[in-house]
């Protein structure tokens, strides 16, 4: 079965500085998906960003930009110039063809003034 | 374009009443799912649907939920009856399984049960 795990429980940040989310995940898929989705206070899942496991090139959308390790089996999520709206819980998430996401337990993001 | 839709956003009963919470899709989706959320186990997929027809609902907890997808744009769960522990915010996603991979959430049902 597929599992993912996110390492850190909880993260802060000074505002304007970037941070690091880790993600690890376990499968025998060649064929795969995996995403970030942050959860504000609102607790609204909000995709923010998604990477297919056959391209190579990290995926990048503004601020937010992925560092994918196939072989590795790592998913870290950077967050540049940190803002206090980027406060959350974040979590990242697996789907290999033909089945459905699996989440990882969540970072919660503290982002200081 | 409107998101997902849920109804109501809050939601507190007493045990052993009936509880349905209401889903609207993003209209040409073809996937709905319904997730539990709780501190404890995180997020849980309970049921999904494709075109309608349940799918998979090796999530659901017991038979005191059930879901049902009349048609392509709503979708209910419900429990009945309702006991404490069911207390959990409940999110409806969907998606299309044409030219996207991504799943969009609603905003969730916070549900208690006193």
């Amino acid at each position: 079965a597929q599992t993912v795990t996110q390492s850190q429980p909880e993260m802060s940040v000074q505002e304007a500085e970037t941070v690091t989310l880790s993600c690890t995940y376990d499968t025998s898929e060649s064929d795969y998906y995996l995403f970030w989705y942050k959860q504000p206070p609102s607790r609204q899942m909000i995709l923010v960003i998604r990477q297919e496991a056959y391209k190579q090139q990290n995926a990048t959308e503004n601020r937010f930009s992925v560092n994918f390790q196939k072989a590795a089996k790592s998913f870290s999520l950077k967050i540049s110039d940190s803002q206090l709206g980027d406060a959350a819980m974040y979590f990242c998430a697996y789907r290999s063809a033909g089945r459905q996401l699996t989440f990882g337990s969540g970072t919660q993001l503290t982002v200081l003034p | 374009d409107a998101g997902v839709i849920q109804s109501p956003r809050h939601e507190v009963t007493e045990m052993g009443q009936e509880v349905t919470l209401r889903c609207k899709p993003i209209s040409g989706h073809d996937y709905l799912f319904w997730y539990r959320q709780t501190m404890m186990r995180g997020l849980e997929l309970l049921i999904y649907f494709n075109n309608n027809v349940p799918i998979d609902d090796s999530g659901m907890p017991e038979d005191r939920f059930s879901a049902k997808m009349p048609n392509a744009s709503f979708s209910t769960l419900k429990i009945q009856p309702s006991e404490p522990r069911d207390s959990a915010v409940y999110f409806c996603a969907s998606r299309y399984s044409g030219t996207g991979v991504e799943q969009y959430f609603g905003p969730g049902t916070r549900l208690t049960v006193t």
